[in-house]
């Protein structure tokens, strides 16, 4: 069975610095990464999509990035964060092309920004 | 632009009252509709998909419906562990792999 593993679960980090948030899939080959925001009470934002390595679709721009070194391997980074940067970061994936399929989620990881 | 509204906000039940959910969207093009459950501070859970008006399916206490300007989310005598947000999202044939997430329903069952 296919599992997803995002890390780390919380972190506090200052105005200013960088961030880097990774997310990996199990049991899947070439699956589509996503991640996503979730601000307190609200819906999700999706931030970037991929659907192979090296391939990534800015939704929202902003100042962060996504990469995918490596085929079920997704990483949000940042060189300088906001305050506006909190909140919860989901890492998602999805199995096929052409869209409509199942979209599945990590634990999250919640980002504080001081 | 798509849009997808979810109503009530938020939703109070007791134990045993029966009620829904509802998930209404402008979509030129809808090609699936997807529901989801999240618990505070987990990611969304997957519960259904449905793909054509006049469509539903069920699960436990659970039951989803499609109409082609709506969905609704039927919960039958529903339990405390009900207790979650509730996210419908769309999918449109020409947004590739991407899907719109409406606000949620915060439910909380009371015992």
């Amino acid at each position: 069975s296919q599992t997803i593993h995002q890390w780390p679960a919380t972190l506090v980090q200052p105005v200013g610095s960088p961030l880097s948030l990774e997310c990996t899939v199990e049991g899947t080959s070439n699956p589509n990464l996503y991640w996503y925001r979730q601000a307190a009470g609200r819906g999700l934002q999706l931030l970037f999509y991929s659907v192979g390595i090296g391939q990534i679709s800015s939704e929202v721009p902003q100042n962060l990035s996504a990469s995918r070194p490596q085929d079920r391997q997704f990483i949000l980074s940042s060189k300088k964060l906001l305050l506006s940067d909190s909140g919860f970061y989901l890492c998602a994936w999805s199995w096929g092309r052409g869209g409509g399929n199942t979209i599945y989620f990590g634990e999250g990881s919640w980002l504080t920004v001081v | 632009e798509d849009q997808v509204t979810q109503s009530p906000e938020a939703l109070r039940l007791q134990e045993g009252e029966s009620s829904s959910l509802n998930c209404s969207y402008t979509v030129s093009g809808l090609r699936g509709l997807f529901w989801y459950r999240q618990d505070p501070g987990k990611g969304p859970e997957f519960l259904f998909t449905l793909y054509s008006a006049g469509e539903e399916k069920e699960k436990e206490r659970l039951k989803a419906t499609l109409t082609k300007k709506e969905s609704f989310l039927h919960i039958t005598a529903p339990k405390p562990e009900d207790s979650a947000t509730y996210l419908c999202a769309v999918w449109r044939e020409t947004s590739g792999s991407r899907l719109t997430f409406g606000e949620g329903t915060q439910l909380t069952v009371n015992p």
